[in-house]
């Protein structure tokens, strides 16, 4: 079945601390992948998508994400989170139909 | 500037009452979908529509319903028939680059 996997449900760092949200999915094929956020009572905004070519994406607000094929992964970072960036974060990947993840929760502690 | 509406914001009903959530896009694409949020369990689909006069179900279509007469427009009905129907509700629209544009949302509330 085709799954995406947020490993972590929350996340907690301190302001300026580097932060990476792992997400996970189950697929043989090729597949394109987004990172979504959301704050509260929001929409979700797109941060960065890969649909071909190199596999370090580079977002918006400082994020990129590096997709690896044999770990099939697609994880985000950022080398120094602000306040502002707390907010939920959504994997998402097109089977072709859109499957999101769970979410992570980014809470930054100033 | 181009975008997906979507209203009332927040919606009130009493539970046995059908209730319609709006959604307008002005971005010109063909594909549109609703999506229920619920605490800690994502996004998950209800319906989508890859063209005018054409839906499919999603994943959790039992007491939805959709029409989509215009391409601008893609309206979800709540039925009395969905059990649990308190939630966030997003609209969205995919682009040829396979980008969804999500709308604000509509948060329902029945009691």
């Amino acid at each position: 079945a085709q799954s995406v996997t947020q490993l972590d449900s929350q996340v907690p760092v301190f302001e300026e601390a580097p932060v990476e949200l792992r997400c996970n999915y189950s697929s043989s094929v090729s597949v394109y992948l987004f990172w979504y956020v959301q704050y509260p009572n929001q929409g979700l905004q797109l941060l960065l998508k890969y649909l071909s070519g190199s596999t370090l994406v580079k977002g918006i607000n400082g994020f990129e994400a590096e997709f690896n094929k044999s770990q099939t992964s697609f994880h985000l970072r950022k080398p120094s989170v602000h306040i502002s960036d707390t907010a939920e974060y959504f994997c998402a990947v097109s089977f072709p139909k859109l499957v999101f993840g769970q979410g992570t929760r980014l809470t930054i502690n100033p | 500037d181009g975008g997906i509406t979507q209203s009332p914001k927040y919606l009130f009903r009493k539970e046995g009452q059908n209730v319609t959530l709006s959604c307008e896009q002005n971005l010109n694409h063909d594909a549109m979908y609703w999506y229920r949020q619920d605490p800690g369990q994502g996004l998950r689909l209800i319906y989508y529509s890859q063209i005018v006069n054409d839906f499919q179900k999603g994943d959790i279509a039992e007491g939805y319903s959709v029409s989509r007469e215009k391409k601008e427009s893609f309206p979800l009905t709540v039925t009395s028939a969905q059990k649990n129907p308190t939630a966030f509700y997003l609209c969205a629209s995919t682009s040829p680059s396979y980008e969804q544009y999500f709308g604000p949302g509509t948060r329902l509330t029945v009691t």
